[in-house]
């Protein structure tokens, strides 16, 4: 199995500031033939279906504010935030889809 | 606008089979790939299984001794069957839609292992 680590575990911003989450993979979710990352990022929230976010490791899903910002290519992944709002409370998971889907273990994002 | 929704007991014995429906709506399970995903204190999300539109399967190994997920098509439903459970199961079991990337998810149905 690829094992999707993430950092840090929890993090605490203010308003209108910036959340930086990373995910590292332990082997490449790189797909050199179509030049494609299998990185995905979800925001769980309770009472609330999880939600996809990111896909191909930067595509916005249609609807997602573009202050979520995904990079990063091969092993090394960021979810960046800006303009940090209330609502963004949650746990953010990365996910690779290059082999048998696996999470990392999330990052609890709170404000300050 | 499509939409998931698990049920099930929320608690199982030690031993037993645990047994969980997702039901959909605004989408056909007979045209999407679906899956089952857990949420545990101990080991984060995981990844169940699979099923696609034509009712191939593909189970994470594992898993695969002891889950079986199946299409009702009449009633638009999938079902999830995780046999002889113990504590380690006890999570929140998730439908979604996808075979490895997931683009709809249900609330999810919290589910007890204990005596």
């Amino acid at each position: 199995d690829i094992v999707m680590t993430q950092s840090p575990d929890s993090l605490a911003v203010s308003l209108g500031e910036r959340a930086t989450i990373n995910c590292k993979s332990s082997q490449s979710v790189l797909y050199t033939s179509n030049n494609k990352n299998y990185l995905a990022w979800y925001q769980l929230k309770p009472q609330e279906p999880p939600r996809l976010l990111i896909y191909w490791a930067s595509t916005r899903v249609s609807g997602v504010p573009d202050r979520f910002r995904g990079s990063g290519s091969g092993t090394d992944f960021t979810l960046t935030i800006t303009n940090v709002q209330a609502d963004d409370v949650a746990v953010y998971y990365c996910q690779q889809y290059h082999r048998t889907p696996t999470f990392g273990q999330g990052t609890r994002l709170e404000i300050k | 606008q499509v939409k998931l929704q698990e049920s099930g007991p929320g608690l199982v014995k030690p031993s037993e089979t645990l047994s969980l429906i997702c039901t959909v709506s605004g989408a056909s399970v007979s045209d999407f790939y679906w899956s089952w995903i857990r949420r545990s204190p101990g080991e984060g999300l995981e990844w169940l299984g699979s099923i696609s539109n034509t009712g191939n399967t593909k189970y994470n190994p594992s898993f695969e001794s002891r889950v079986t997920i199946s299409p009702d098509t009449t009633k638009n439903q999938l079902s999830l069957k995780l046999m002889s459970v113990t504590t380690a199961d006890t999570a929140i079991y998730y439908c979604a839609r996808g075979l490895d990337l997931f683009e709809y998810w249900g609330q999810g149905s919290r589910v007890l292992v204990s005596s």
